[in-house]
Order: C-alpha cells, then structure tokens, then sequence
C-alpha cells in the first residue's frame, strides 16, 4: 500500500485540454513537492507547498497544498505536449527528528499533438 | 544539468556480479540521497549520507552498501546482482538537514542485470 496515492495512473489527452491529477494520503505532511519526470532523466522539482489551503502557480501548471495537508492536487490549463511527463508528488514529514520523505508512484501524462 | 553527477549512465551486468554506481552532490550539498526506481514501485528511499556520515536507512538490501567520502561524493555498491535488481538508480542533493523543501536529482543510472 502507497502511503501517498496518485490518480490518475496514467493520462492522455489532446493538446490544448485541460487536466487535474491527485496525491492523497492519510497522513498529514509537513511539506509537499510536485516533480516532473521525462524519460532517461531524474526528477525535476516544480514546486513545494508548506501550508495548508496553500495554492501556487507556475506558468499554466496551478498547485494546491490540501487545507489538513493530506493531499494535493495540480492543474494543467491548455496542456502542451512539453507537459508530456511522469509527474511525482512527494510528501515529507517528520519522523523522530528526521524528515522522512515519501513518494507517490506517479501520473504518467501523455499529451497528443 | 541539474548540478548532480551520476556515473555510469547505463550499466549491463549478469546475475552474481558487483557493480559501483558514482554521485557528485550538486555544488554546496552536504546531503546524499539514493532511490531506486521500478515500474511497479516507483521511487524508493535507499540510504541517505550527511557530510561523510550515514543518516538514515530506506528499503536498502543487505547486498547494498554506501558510503559518502570527504569531497562529498559517494558511492552504491550492489553485490551478488540478481534479476530484480535491474531498475533505475538516482541520486539526489539538498544543502542540508533543515526544512525539506525538495531535492535536487541527477540523471540516473540504468542497471540492467542478465
């Protein structure tokens, strides 16, 4: 069982549509982070949220960090097929003194031309 | 270029071998971070090294070690190779041990074991 769980699994749509993918949990995050993952390369961080109700923007990519932080959500207005990705939530929390950091499986977004 | 350095980028071996796979923390990060990367498990957390000393333990099997060294480079080693091990291997930075606010990854390293 994922402690973080990401949906949709996999997503393909049509350039210029709009889309919403999910990170849920039961638990409670100090911090959540969003990266994108292309193919043969690590992942990229796109953005952090630490409070909750927090919502960030980058370009047409719009974030939200949950009100209880369990769970966030990003959107995608006018998909590109530059958003074509594996897109990762991770959630961090502390754990003992430690900040133990977990990561969802991901989204996997293909947008067709 | 994200700022951290992996070595080899892919590395084919067969089943019982040993291989060494390298990370250079991206300039300034003390930290260390190794993930290994499957379809069906996503990212999971290896080991983690701070400035030359282990500081915490993921899902890291016995016939894996690490170890960071004084230029803060570090090392994975994965010995007695099995199928299962073939996976993606990463490795990540960050400047320290305070809030976490996200890493920094490299670009991987392929292992495919035959």
């Amino acid at each position: 069982t994922q402690l973080l769980e990401q949906s949709p699994q996999f997503l393909s749509i049509q350039e210029g549509e709009n889309l919403t993918v999910y990170c849920n949990s039961s638990s409670v995050f100090s911090s959540l982070q969003w990266y994108r993952q292309e193919p043969g390369e690590g992942p990229v961080l796109l953005v952090t949220v630490v409070t909750g109700g927090e919502v960030k923007k980058l370009k047409r990519l719009t974030f939200q960090f949950g009100d209880a932080r369990k769970d966030s959500s990003l959107h995608i207005t006018a998909a590109q097929t530059g958003d074509t990705g594996l897109y990762l939530c991770a959630g961090a929390k502390n754990s003992g003194g430690y900040q133990k950091v977990t990561f969802g499986i991901g989204t996997k977004l293909q947008v067709i031309p | 270029d994200s700022g951290v350095t992996q070595t080899p980028k892919h590395l084919i071996t067969a089943t019982g071998q040993r291989v060494t796979l390298r990370c250079s923390p991206r300039s300034g990060d003390l930290s260390v971070y190794w993930y290994q990367q499957s379809l069906d498990q996503g990212l999971q957390f290896l080991i983690h090294y701070y400035n030359g000393e282990e500081r915490a333990k993921g899902n890291i099997l016995e016939r894996f070690s690490a170890q960071q060294f004084p230029d803060l480079h570090s090392e994975l080693n994965l010995s007695s190779l099995e199928l299962g091990d073939s996976a993606l291997y990463f490795c990540a930075s960050r400047p320290d041990l305070g809030q976490y606010y996200g890493y920094t990854f490299g670009s991987g390293t392929r292992l495919t074991v035959v």
